[in-house]
């Protein structure tokens, strides 16, 4: 079975401190695929970044970036120097090769001003 | 280039009503996913289509739901005899498949259920 888990369910920093959130996956695939995806208020779910499993390498994209682990099968997301707009719920997600996503059950991010 | 669009935006019902959903998704895009999510929870994957066909639909809740891309466009989502736990944000998302095996899936704004 498959399985996304996000132990943070909120979590709360001042402007310009770093965060970092957490995402833990369980499959028995070898193939599948990480997301993260961002929603802010307005609820529409934004995409941040896909990760295959045979690509251990972080990346990094501005103020993101992330570490995928596959001993430790997590796939952690850290923003720096945070900002009020970083402010909404990220949701980790888990798809195999027949495409069907398993979505965590988010972390959701207050930036205070 | 126009995201995924949904139709209505929200959607208020009596119990017992029909309803239908509408997604329109990226114009190239070959995928097309639907979602359900209730508050505080992730989406939870309903049904999804390649083109026309419809390639996965145990994960439907119930017989009460249905979905449809007749022409492998646009897709509707009916839902039967709403219920009050059928209250919900439906989602639709879409891809286009390529090489890779999982691409990526791009979100609509959703369609907000209350059913009364």
């Amino acid at each position: 079975a498959q399985k996304v888990t996000q132990a943070q369910t909120e979590i709360s920093v001042v402007e310009k401190e770093d965060v970092t959130l957490d995402c833990v996956y369980e499959t028995r695939d070898t193939t599948y695929y990480l997301f993260w995806y961002k929603q802010p208020p307005s609820g529409e779910l934004v995409f941040l970044i896909r990760r295959n499993s045979f690509d251990e390498q972080n990346e990094i994209s501005g103020r993101y970036s992330w570490n995928f682990q596959k001993s430790t099968s997590s796939f952690n997301f850290t923003i720096t120097a945070s900002q009020v707009v970083d402010s909404a719920v990220y949701f980790c997600a888990l798809s195999l090769t027949g495409n069907q996503f398993y979505f965590g059950t988010g972390t959701s991010l207050t930036v205070i001003p | 280039d126009t995201g995924v669009s949904q139709d209505p935006r929200h959607k208020i019902t009596k119990r017992g009503q029909n309803v239908t959903f509408r997604c329109d998704p990226i114009s190239e895009h070959n995928r097309l996913y639907w979602y359900r999510q209730t508050l505080g929870q992730g989406p939870e994957f309903l049904t999804y289509f390649q083109n026309e066909a419809q390639l996965e639909k145990s994960r439907l809740l119930s017989d009460r739901f249905s979905a449809e891309r007749p022409k492998g466009s646009f897709s509707t989502l009916e839902i039967q005899r709403t219920e009050q736990g059928d209250s919900a944000m439906y989602l639709c998302a879409s891809s286009f498949t390529g090489l890779a095996a999982s691409d990526t899936q791009y979100f609509g704004p959703g369609t907000r259920l209350t059913v009364l």
